[in-house]
């Protein structure tokens, strides 16, 4: 059965204190491995797409990479402002259709 | 550029009675997906729609949950008979065509929130 896990649930974190969040997966057929952000309230909003293992993306603060059986995000220096829920998704498929598989998120706060 | 759109934003209904929800995505986009998410949870696949293939239905949790996609556009997700445990906010998302070996991210709306009483 195809699964997302993340860890921690929950990380709490000083301003300017550099730490990561993981994401270890099984599925078959992965099509690509993303990361959101959500904050209360609202939907989440796409951060990153990785598609093969030693793939690295980076966007202000937040770098993402991935191996075969994890994704790590790694957040630089967070600010009060980073403080949300980041969830990583598989989208995962052999034929036709690709459903996308969320894990349960990691919920940042980020103290000033 | 207009984003996905969900409607209404919040709703409450008594236990048992139906409820509809519905989802207006992002122009173009031909992938349909309804998830829920309860309160502090991530968030639970329920149905995919892409195309004109037949849906993926394998993640709604009992017959009476049910959706449908007309002209490959707006989406309505239903709910009958409706039980406190359904009790949770309801996100569409929306992506461009799927099927290929670069798939593009989903893009949300910011769900409806359901209170059954």
């Amino acid at each position: 059965e195809d699964q997302v896990t993340q860890s921690p649930e929950a990380l709490r974190l000083q301003e300017g204190e550099s730490s990561s969040l993981n994401c270890s997966y099984t599925v078959s057929g992965l099509r690509g491995l993303f990361w959101y952000r959500q904050d209360p309230g609202k939907g989440p909003e796409f951060l990153f797409t990785l598609y093969s293992a030693g793939e690295e993306k980076e966007k202000e603060r937040l770098k993402a990479t991935l191996t075969k059986k994890e994704s790590f995000l790694h957040i630089t220096a967070p600010k009060p402002e980073d403080s949300a829920t980041y969830l990583c998704a598989v989208q995962a498929g052999n034929t036709g259709g690709f459903k996308t598989i969320f894990g349960a998120g990691t919920r940042l706060f980020v103290k000033a | 550029g207009a984003g996905v759109s969900q409607s209404p934003s919040n709703k409450v209904t008594e236990k048992g009675k139906d409820v509809e929800l519905r989802c207006d995505p992002i122009s173009g986009h031909t992938a349909l997906y309804w998830y829920r998410q309860s309160l502090g949870q991530g968030l639970e696949f329920l149905i995919y729609f892409q195309g004109n293939s037949a849906p993926d239905k394998s993640g709604l949790p009992s017959d009476r949950f049910s959706a449908e996609r007309t002209g490959g556009s707006v989406s309505t997700l239903t709910i009958q008979r409706t039980q406190q445990e359904d009790s949770a906010v309801y996100l569409c998302a929306s992506s461009l065509a799927s099927g290929t070996a670069y798939n593009s991210p989903l893009h949300f709306g910011n769900g409806t929130r359901l209170t059954v009483t």
